[in-house]
C-alpha cells in the first residue's frame, strides 16, 4: 500500500499571502490529521477530518481551515500568512476507529513565511 | 498548547546499550503510541498500545502502557546506530476528542558506533 503523501513537500510564502496544502490518505482510510511541528512548540493538533466532517479542531485561529473530498483527500489552507507560520506542516491517516486509532504520518510540508 | 512530559530530552549513549524514556501526563488516556523521526521527514509510527498494563514488543522495542493510564514507556535493547533521532510519545483520549493526538516533547538519540 502507498503511504500517506503530501504536497508540495516545501514551499515559500510572504507574510499577507495565503496557502493550500496537499495532503493524501492511505487507501482505505477515512481520517485525515492535520498537526504543525515548530522547534519552540512541538507537534500541535490543527483539526481532524473524517468522512469529510471535522471532527477535532485544536487551538489554532480561524485563519488556518481545512477540508475533506469523498475521496478523503484533504487540504489545509492557511490565510493571511504570519512569519510565526513557518513550520512543517503533517498530516497523518488512520482508519479513524476511535480506540484502535494508528495513525500513519507523511512526509510533511515545510512552509517558510518571509 | 497541551503536551505530555518527555523524558530525557536528550541521550547520547553507546553502541550496544538499553535505552529507556518514557512519557507522563496529568490525564488519563485511551491509547498510546510511540513514534520516531528522522530529519527532514514525518514521524513513523513505532508500537501502538491500546489497554492498561499493556506491553507491546516490536523487534529491539518494547513499549508499556502505564497502569494507571497516564503514563508510558518505551525501551530500545541493544542499541545501533540507525537508532538515531527523535523520538516521541503521543496519547489519544476518544472521548470528545477524536482523532486528536497530544505529543511528547521528544528525546533526541544519539549513539556513538
Amino acid at each position: 500500500k502507498a503511504g500517506v503523501t503530501q504536497t508540495p513537500r516545501y514551499l515559500i510564502k510572504t507574510r499577507g499571502q495565503q496557502v493550500t496544502l496537499s495532503c493524501s490518505p492511505i487507501s482505505g482510510h477515512r481520517s485525515v490529521s492535520w498537526y504543525q511541528q515548530t522547534p519552540g512548540q512541538g507537534l500541535q493538533f490543527l483539526f481532524e477530518y473524517f468522512s469529510e466532517t471535522q471532527r477535532n479542531k485544536g487551538n489554532f485561529p480561524g485563519r488556518f481551515s481545512g477540508r475533506q473530498f469523498s475521496n478523503s483527500r484533504s487540504e489545509m489552507n492557511v490565510s493571511t500568512l504570519e512569519l510565526g507560520d513557518s513550520a512543517l506542516y503533517l498530516c497523518a491517516s488512520s482508519a479513524g476507529r476511535l480506540g484502535l486509532d494508528e495513525q500513519y504520518f507523511g512526509p510533511g510540508t515545510r512552509l517558510t513565511v518571509t | 498548547g497541551q503536551q505530555l512530559n518527555q523524558s530525557p530530552q536528550s541521550m547520547f549513549i553507546q553502541e550496544g546499550e538499553d535505552v529507556s524514556m518514557n512519557c507522563t501526563s496529568s490525564s488519563i488516556f485511551n491509547t498510546w503510541l510511540w513514534y520516531k523521526q528522522d530529519p527532514g521527514e514525518g514521524p513513523v509510527l513505532l508500537i501502538a498500545l491500546y489497554k492498561a498494563g499493556e506491553l507491546t514488543s516490536n523487534g529491539r522495542l518494547t513499549a508499556q502502557f502505564g497502569i494507571t493510564r497516564k503514563d508510558s514507556f518505551l525501551n530500545i535493547s541493544a542499541s545501533i546506530p540507525s537508532d538515531v533521532g527523535i523520538y516521541f510519545c503521543a496519547g489519544q483520549w476518544i472521548y470528545n476528542q477524536g482523532g486528536k493526538l497530544i505529543f511528547g516533547q521528544g528525546t533526541e538519540l544519539s549513539v556513538k558506533p
